[in-house]
């Protein structure tokens, strides 16, 4: 199956800081990414539909100027977590493709 | 409508039994069924995947069966074993692709 790379895979921040998580698709080129939210023992939560070329669109109930979203070309969308508080803290997770989605790895994001 | 139904919420097989995961949606659109695996810490990965035009399809250990009348569909996983303890995650999207809506998942615990 085709991959996805998430750079870091852990991050530990301070409260007020922005963290910038990087998500890649090594062998193909993907024009729609998506970045999801998980909290422990629990289901995927959609975050935003990262769009090459264009703006991202995001889910009802996601702060899209905290969550900034750039998909500047056809291998690379990143999630910016601007500002970050202790309650950003979770697992974030990125996957592409058309009907099978391959997700990366996964981003632990720890903010003290 | 949009919504995938995902039941147990947890599972505990003895080795060498037989899982029994199942998942409901209402969405008549949807045309492609995958199921994702997800080990603790990391992204969850394809494990099979059907389409409505076919009833059953059996990958190795692993068999979804599609009931679309009732518009079910089920994970078999045969001769279970402690290495499929993970967290197990229906999905499904529309024709063409775009947003996957994921069950809300099924943590399988295998004792060896």
């Amino acid at each position: 199956g085709a991959v996805v790379s998430q750079h870091p895979s852990w991050v530990i921040c301070k409260s007020g800081t922005s963290v910038k998580i990087e998500c890649r698709s090594l062998d193909f080129q993907a024009t729609t990414m998506f970045w999801y939210r998980q909290f422990p023992k629990q289901s995927l939560m959609l975050m935003a539909t990262s769009n090459e070329g264009s703006k991202a669109t995001y889910e009802q109930g996601v702060e899209k100027d905290k969550f900034l979203i750039n998909h500047a070309s056809l291998t690379l969308s990143t999630l910016t977590v601007t500002s970050a508080h202790p309650e950003d803290s979770s697992f974030y997770i990125c996957s592409g493709g058309v009907e099978t989605q391959y997700f990366g790895p996964g981003t632990r994001l720890l903010v003290l | 409508q949009q919504q995938v139904k995902q039941s147990p919420q947890s599972l505990i097989v003895q080795k060498g039994g037989i899982s029994i995961i199942n998942c409901a949606y209402e969405n008549t659109a949807f045309d492609y069924f995958p199921w994702y695996q997800q080990f603790p810490g990391k992204g969850p990965a394809l494990l099979i995947a059907i389409r409505p035009d076919v009833s059953e399809k059996k990958e190795g250990r692993f068999t979804i069966s599609f009931n679309k009348s009732a518009k079910q569909f089920s994970l078999h996983i045969m001769d279970s074993q402690p290495g499929d303890s993970a967290t197990y995650f229906c999905a499904a999207s529309p024709a063409g692709g775009f947003k996957t809506i994921f069950g809300a998942g099924t943590r399988l615990f295998v004792k060896a």
